[in-house]
């Protein structure tokens, strides 16, 4: 069956522009994650999504980070006032089950963020 | 809380030989381990986990990992290495009950000819 796809692959922009990266998990999969990947750097958590339920927004870094969940499927990541330090790898996940049952999560290809 | 600690951030290594990437964790509550790995330009995928059972667990390409609950850790193992599993390697831990993963920083494995 289809995987996790984000859109685009690569995105480059210029510093103070606004930019939204998007998230198509597996069908089915109620759990939904944002990570950023920076070289060098192990997974940073972003925010998590879960049903119907409020997401957990604790790992944003900033308020020009927010994300939100249509129809608890596809996923928006929006970044406002890009600063050249946002220039990373942004990954998104979904799984069945909580990592904390155990679950597998499966994620998408990401999206290469360039900031000039 | 729970943190993971990935010892080695780059491991070379000749084809064929034996390789073992190095996990240690920590947590107050029972946890679930996971290795995934990053292949170039790609995303994350399950190599295996440990949820319960057997401390040893075999996962897909050869690998299988030990889970050591008296020294926290959980290292990956590989008894011959191919060109293609030049990596990144990911560990991961959720503790009971939790929904966001804890990943270490990855290791780079590189296997020369």
């Amino acid at each position: 069956g289809a995987g996790v796809s984000q859109s685009p692959s690569n995105k480059v922009t210029e510093k103070g522009k606004d930019v939204e990266l998007r998230c198509d998990p597996i069908s089915g999969h109620t759990a939904l994650y944002w990570y950023r990947q920076s070289l060098g750097q192990g997974l940073e958590f972003l925010i998590y999504f879960q049903g119907n339920s409020a997401p957990d927004k604790s790992g944003l870094p900033s308020d020009r980070f927010s994300a939100e969940r249509t129809g608890g499927s596809v996923s928006t990541l929006t970044i406002q006032r890009t600063q050249q330090e946002d220039s990373a790898v942004y990954l998104c996940a979904s799984s069945q089950r909580l990592a904390g049952q155990g679950g597998t999560q499966y994620f998408g290809p990401g999206t290469r963020l360039l900031v000039l | 809380a729970q943190s993971v600690t990935q010892l080695d951030s780059q491991v070379p290594v000749f084809e064929e030989a034996p390789v073992e990437l190095r996990c240690n964790y920590s947590s107050s509550v029972s946890v679930y381990l996971f290795w995934y790995v990053q292949y170039p330009n790609q995303g994350l995928q399950l190599l295996l986990k440990y949820l319960s059972g057997s401390t040893l667990v075999k996962g897909i390409n050869g690998f299988e990992a030990e889970f050591n609950k008296s020294q926290t850790s959980f290292h990956l193992r590989k008894p011959s290495v191919h060109i293609s599993d030049t990596a990144e390697y990911f560990c991961a831990v959720s503790g009971e009950g939790s929904y966001i993963p804890t990943f270490g920083r990855g290791t780079s494995l590189i296997v020369h000819p």
